[in-house]
C-alpha cells in the first residue's frame, strides 16, 4: 500500500525554527515528486512548492519562496518542510502529498496525515 | 499565474440530487485539471485527474468534463458521504480553486 505518513503536531513560539517530516512507503520514493499543500484554519488548499527525491531538486509557489525549505534524504525515503523563523501566521495543517504522475502535468493521488503547527 | 474561480461557493442538495460543480480557469490548462474532495478532518482525496480520468477506486457517480478554461465536475445522484468541499486544481503550475461546499438541503 503507497502511505505517506507525517510527523507529529507542533506548537512552538514566534521566531523559533521547525522542521516536519514526510515519509513514504510502498512504492519507489525516487520515482514521484512529493509536494507540500497548507491549509490554514477554515481556509482552502494552497500548494507551496514539491521536491524530486531522486536528486532533491525543488520548486516553489512564488507565495511561499524565501519563506520556507523543502529538503529530502532519500535514503530513508522522507521529504521535510522547514522554517527558520516561524509566525502567528504560519499556524496551519500542513500535507504532503505525492505527484502521481511518473512524468507531465501530475496529480496528487496520495496525500499524507497533515501535520498541525501552532504558533503562538 | 493561472487562476482558478469555482462556482457556486455552496451547494446545498439533498441525497439522490444531481451536483453540478464549475471551475474556471483564467487561461487554458488544457486537460490538466484535478478534483479533490475533502471532508471535515480528513485529508483530501483525488477524484479525477486529466479532466475526466477518475483516480483508482472513485464510483462512477463521479464524472470530470471539460477543457481549456471551463470544466465541470457532475455527481449524478449525490450519496451521503458525497457531502464535503470539492476543490479543482490546475496540474501544469499546482495551484487550487477556491472550492465549493456540497452540503445537505
Amino acid at each position: 500500500e503507497v502511505q505517506l505518513v507525517q510527523s507529529g503536531a507542533e506548537v512552538k513560539k514566534p521566531g523559533e525554527s521547525l522542521r516536519i517530516s514526510c515519509k513514504g512507503s510502498g512504492y519507489n520514493f525516487t520515482s514521484y515528486w512529493i509536494n507540500w499543500v497548507r491549509q490554514m484554519p477554515g481556509k482552502g488548499l494552497e500548494w507551496m512548492g514539491r521536491i524530486d527525491p531522486s536528486d532533491s531538486y525543488n520548486t516553489y509557489s512564488p507565495s511561499f519562496q524565501g519563506h520556507v525549505t523543502i529538503s529530502g534524504d532519500k535514503s530513508i525515503s522522507t521529504a521535510y518542510l522547514q522554517w527558520s523563523s516561524l509566525k502567528a501566521s504560519d499556524t496551519a495543517m500542513y500535507y504532503c502529498a505525492r505527484d502521481g504522475a511518473a512524468a507531465g502535468p501530475g496529480w496528487f493521488d496520495t496525500w499524507g496525515q497533515g501535520t498541525l503547527v501552532t504558533v503562538s | 499565474e493561472i487562476v482558478l474561480t469555482q462556482s457556486p461557493a455552496t451547494l446545498s442538495l439533498s441525497p439522490g440530487e444531481r451536483a453540478t460543480l464549475s471551475c474556471r480557469a483564467s487561461q487554458s490548462v488544457n486537460n490538466y485539471l484535478a478534483w479533490y474532495q475533502q471532508k471535515p478532518g480528513q485529508a483530501p482525496r483525488l477524484l479525477i485527474f486529466d479532466a475526466s480520468n477518475r483516480a483508482t477506486g472513485i464510483p462512477a457517480r463521479f464524472r470530470g468534463s471539460g477543457s481549456g478554461t471551463d470544466f465541470t465536475l457532475t455527481i449524478s445522484s449525490l450519496e451521503p458521504e458525497d457531502f464535503a468541499v470539492y476543490y479543482c486544481q490546475q496540474q501544469l503550475r499546482f495551484t487550487f480553486g477556491p472550492g465549493t461546499k456540497v452540503d445537505i438541503k
